[in-house]
């Protein structure tokens, strides 16, 4: 089993919806929550971070952190076609020596104009 | 933009061959990661340096090196290249080495990538 499960999509919404993307995850000892935007043939960019469980809203972004149910979420609100991209999620945990810095395989978004 | 740089953008080379990929972290930044992203297969972490040192290493190839100089630039060496080396790689940066002083100092930005293609 991997310690970080994300769908790989793709995902295709119309322009205006509510897009919710989601990551599972088995290590307990995580402690940071990225959401990374990579568009085709790009880095990878950072969206957000989160450390505790609750909600972090950025514009038309907001991320989500179930730490029991070991479970976190990126909603993108009013989504519009340069949304379009793959999502990875990444979480890191550990100390010196020790650290793990682990993506998802990455959910590609389409949305629709 | 992130602040990292990657050269080269793209690279064509033959099987067999072998090549350097370059990377300059943010300024400030003292860790150096490196990943390899093929078409069907997610973010691959290969290698960390922090201040020149090797950190952590992950799925990387006896094939593949890297190292980190006193300016805090990284190369990383690929030789006795195979079709299936053929991916983008990447690099990214973080101030901090990893562990401890909250996620932005750990947090990784990445370049650009190079795409390299062997033939």
């Amino acid at each position: 089993q991997k310690e970080v499960e994300q769908d790989p999509g793709p995902l295709s919404v119309p322009e205006g919806a509510i897009v919710s993307l989601n990551c599972t995850y088995s290590n307990s000892a995580f402690q940071y929550f990225m959401w990374y935007r990579q568009y085709s043939r790009k880095g990878p960019e950072l969206l957000m971070y989160t450390y505790s469980s609750g909600n972090k809203e950025d514009g038309r972004f907001t991320a989500q952190v179930d730490k029991s149910s070991k479970y976190i979420s990126l909603f993108i609100r009013d989504s519009q076609p340069s949304d379009s991209a793959t999502y990875l999620c990444a979480m890191s945990a550990g100390t010196s020596g020790t650290y793990k810095y682990i993506f998802g395989t990455g959910t590609r978004l389409k949305v629709l104009a | 933009d992130s602040g990292v740089t990657q050269t080269p953008k793209h690279l064509i080379t033959a099987t067999g061959q072998r090549v350097t990929l370059r990377c300059s972290p943010r300024s400030g930044d003292l860790s150096v990661y490196w990943y390899q992203q093929s078409l069907d297969q997610g973010l691959q972490f290969l290698i960390q340096y922090y201040n020149g040192e090797e950190r952590a290493k992950g799925n990387i190839l006896e094939r593949f090196s890297a190292q980190q100089f006193p300016d805090l630039h990284s190369e990383l060496n690929l030789s006795s290249l195979e079709l299936g080396d053929s991916a983008l790689y990447f690099c990214a940066s973080s101030v901090a080495e990893g562990g401890g002083g909250g996620a932005l100092w750990n947090t990784q930005y990445f370049g650009p990538g190079t795409r390299l293609t062997v033939l």
